[in-house]
């Protein structure tokens, strides 16, 4: 199976800063990447699916991309709405792997 | 809109047996693909399982932690997935979230509250 390694696992940064989360496989695979946000409490939501496709009604400001091995997950100016915790998820072929988790914190 | 609800959480004994159920709404169900993944308390999320959709063959892969002891059905006609686990563990404890699976060319786009299974003894 497909490990995902993510970092960093906190991360705290300003209103306006540029945020980027990176998403490490442990074999290439074929871009099919997910991004979730995760508010306490709250279900997962998706916001980016095939590593670079925003879903609809997800802020501009989230952008994703990379492929084989390596994935990121670019906030370019942070809102104070955005705290909560961020997740990739690898779903190429039969089995879905999860990252650890970033837990961000706007300041 | 698609709407899941997730039922039939509660506590189990070490070694015990529990079926948690997920009604869907809003979709064709018995196109969806489905899956369930789980958060323990204070802790990530993990992928647990998923199943196909009938016309895809309607099989079910499972994460290696549950493998032979967590079986995913469906019954289309009442719109309903089941999660049954049997030979629980303590670990087991945890937030189960039942979600849509692949729908191309995404997965997770829909996903329930979530229901608490506790394994205790």
């Amino acid at each position: 199976d497909i490990q995902m390694t993510q970092s960093p696992s906190t991360l705290s940064a300003s209103v306006g800063d540029r945020v980027t989360i990176t998403c490490r496989a442990s074999q290439s695979f074929n871009n099919w990447l997910a991004w979730y946000q995760q508010k306490p409490g709250k279900a997962p939501k998706l916001l980016i699916h095939k590593a670079s496709g925003l879903e609809n009604g997800v802020p501009p400001r989230f952008s994703g991309s990379g492929s084989e091995t390596e994935f990121t997950l670019t906030i370019s100016s942070l809102q104070p709405d955005d705290s909560g915790t961020y997740y990739c998820q690898q779903y190429d072929g039969n089995s879905r792997t999860f990252g650890q988790g970033t837990k961000v914190e706007v300041k | 809109e698609v709407q899941l609800v997730e039922s039939g959480g509660g506590w189990a004994e070490p070694g015990g047996s529990l079926t948690i159920s997920c009604a869907a709404s809003g979709l064709i169900f018995s196109n969806a693909w489905m899956g369930w993944v789980r958060q323990a308390p204070g802790k990530g999320l993990e992928w647990v399982g998923r199943i196909k959709s009938t016309n895809h063959g309607g099989t079910s892969d499972y994460a290696d932690p549950v493998r032979g002891r967590f079986s995913i059905s469906r019954d289309d006609s009442k719109n309903l997935m089941y999660l049954q686990m049997n030979s629980l563990k303590p670990e087991d404890t945890a937030v189960y979230y039942c979600s849509t699976d692949w729908s191309y060319p995404r997965v997770g786009a829909s996903w329930g509250q979530g229901t608490l299974v506790t394994v205790s003894s």
